[in-house]
């Protein structure tokens, strides 16, 4: 039984590139959640999705991340551009929602982005 | 601002001594989620505990919501259980807010 996938595991970036990191979350979770993780900052939420509909953009983060969701087992995050600061370990979840609005959260392994 | 705190930040102990991690939140929430991470490893889920006390193994949560704190007491601590603790609490529509950790080192 296959947990949350990332990938890649490792990427590194030119200031001013477009990346574009991937998700998959367990099979059968209908929420999808993206978060960054910084020593400073901790964990910080960047989008999440529920049923494929995007719940949460991000908000001081929706400038230059875009995440997407185009079938229920796969989604992507977009960074355009990217700036050294954006230099990160970016993690992915999933949870079953089951309509009491809160469920246990599973971990991806992360990718860690360094921008140059 | 929502927030959660946890203390210590960092917690050095023997092996066999038990740990106490403690996370208090600036508001009620029902649900509280405990994770694990080593240093490049991945967000572990230990416990998902709502209210009351859970236990898995060595490991047991206790959270009181009208209280808004939660606790996570771990017995007879060994060198494997190094790491990052995090408790998280849960919004509206499942979203977590994560507290800085405490670093638990055990030593032979």
């Amino acid at each position: 039984d296959a947990g949350v996938t990332q990938t890649p595991r490792h990427e590194v970036a030119e200031k001013g590139q477009t990346i574009i990191l991937k998700c998959e979350p367990v099979s059968g979770h209908n929420d999808l959640f993206w978060y960054r993780q910084t020593k400073i900052q901790g964990l910080e939420l960047l989008s999440y999705f529920r049923s494929k509909s995007l719940m949460e953009d991000g908000g001081a983060f929706k400038d230059r991340f875009k995440a997407e969701m185009l079938n229920s087992s796969f989604s992507t995050l977009k960074i355009q551009p990217t700036e050294p600061k954006d230099s990160a370990v970016y993690l992915c979840a999933s949870s079953f929602d089951w309509g009491g609005n809160y469920a246990e959260q599973f971990f991806g392994p992360g990718t860690r982005l360094t921008v140059l | 601002e929502q927030q959660v705190q946890q203390s210590p930040a960092s917690l050095v102990l023997q092996e066999a001594e038990n740990a106490e991690l403690q996370c208090s939140f600036s508001i009620f929430t029902n649900q509280v989620q405990w994770f694990y991470q080593r240093p490049g490893g991945r967000l572990v889920s230990l416990l998902y505990n709502p209210s009351g006390t859970k236990q898995s193994g060595r490991l047991t949560s206790t959270t009181v919501i009208k209280e808004r704190r939660s606790s996570l007491h771990i017995s007879s601590s060994q060198i494997t259980d190094s790491g990052t603790y995090l408790c998280a609490m849960g919004l509206y529509q499942g979203k977590l807010i994560f507290g800085q950790g405490t670093k638990l080192s055990i030593k032979p």
